[in-house]
């Protein structure tokens, strides 16, 4: 099946700093990537859909200035957690749909994960 | 409101038992359900994929079914092993290219 690469897998960071993680489709192209946020023994709860060249969409009560998206190319998003606290930490991840033939979508695939623990 | 439920939220079995995990979702018009395992601490693998238009799918012990009508899907486990110890989420696409709702999981425990 198609790859996602997430990376880092694991950061820590004090509070105050920003953190980027990275979502790569190493063989295909992602027009869309969505980005998850998990707490522990829960589900994972999207936080945004990250459109190529264009603005993310977030969901309702999820706080666009801290969780900057960036969709630069078909292969590449980045969700920056900007000036984090310590309930920022979490496990983040990004998923991206690989484009079917015709109008078709096939399976989601997903990164790893980011551990983030703000101290 | 798109929602996806998953029971039991639990399961413990031995070893070499088959069993069933159930998935339920509040809109018919699903266009494809996705299961999949995350192990503690890690991302998701996906399993098995089940377009709109099938009613099931198999990769080695596991099946997969689709029923529309009823709103569920179940995944099938035959002769379970300690290795299959992990959390099992379903998710559904409600629309084409959209974000998958995720039910809460199943922990299964497999006991040697």
């Amino acid at each position: 099946g198609a790859v996602v690469s997430q990376h880092p897998s694991r950061v820590i960071c004090k509070s105050g700093t920003s953190v980027k993680i990275e979502c790569r489709s190493l063989d295909f192209q992602a027009t869309t990537m969505f980005w998850y946020r998990q707490f522990p023994k829960q589900s994972l709860m999207l936080m945004a859909t990250s459109n190529e060249g264009s603005k993310a969409t977030y969901e309702q009560g999820v706080e666009k200035d801290k969780f900057l998206i960036n969709h630069a190319s078909l292969t590449l998003s980045t969700l920056t957690v900007t000036s984090a606290h310590p309930e920022d930490s979490s496990f983040y991840i990004c998923s991206a749909r690989e484009r079917g033939g015709g109008k078709g979508y096939t399976e989601a695939f997903f990164g790893q994960g980011t551990r983030l623990t703000v101290v | 409101k798109q929602e996806v439920t998953q029971i039991p939220a639990a399961l413990s079995v031995p070893e070499g038992e088959n069993l069933v995990l159930n998935c339920s979702f509040t809109d018919s018009a699903i266009y494809n359900l996705q299961w999949f395992r995350q192990d503690p601490g890690k991302g998701l693998t996906s399993l098995l994929l089940i377009q709109s238009s099938q009613r099931e799918q198999t990769s080695g012990r596991l099946n997969a079914s689709l029923d529309k009508s009823s709103g569920r899907s179940t995944l099938y486990i035959a002769a379970s092993q300690p290795g299959d110890s992990a959390t099992y989420l379903c998710a559904a696409a409600f629309r084409g290219n959209t974000p998958l709702v995720f039910g809460k999981g199943t922990r299964l425990s497999v006991i040697a």
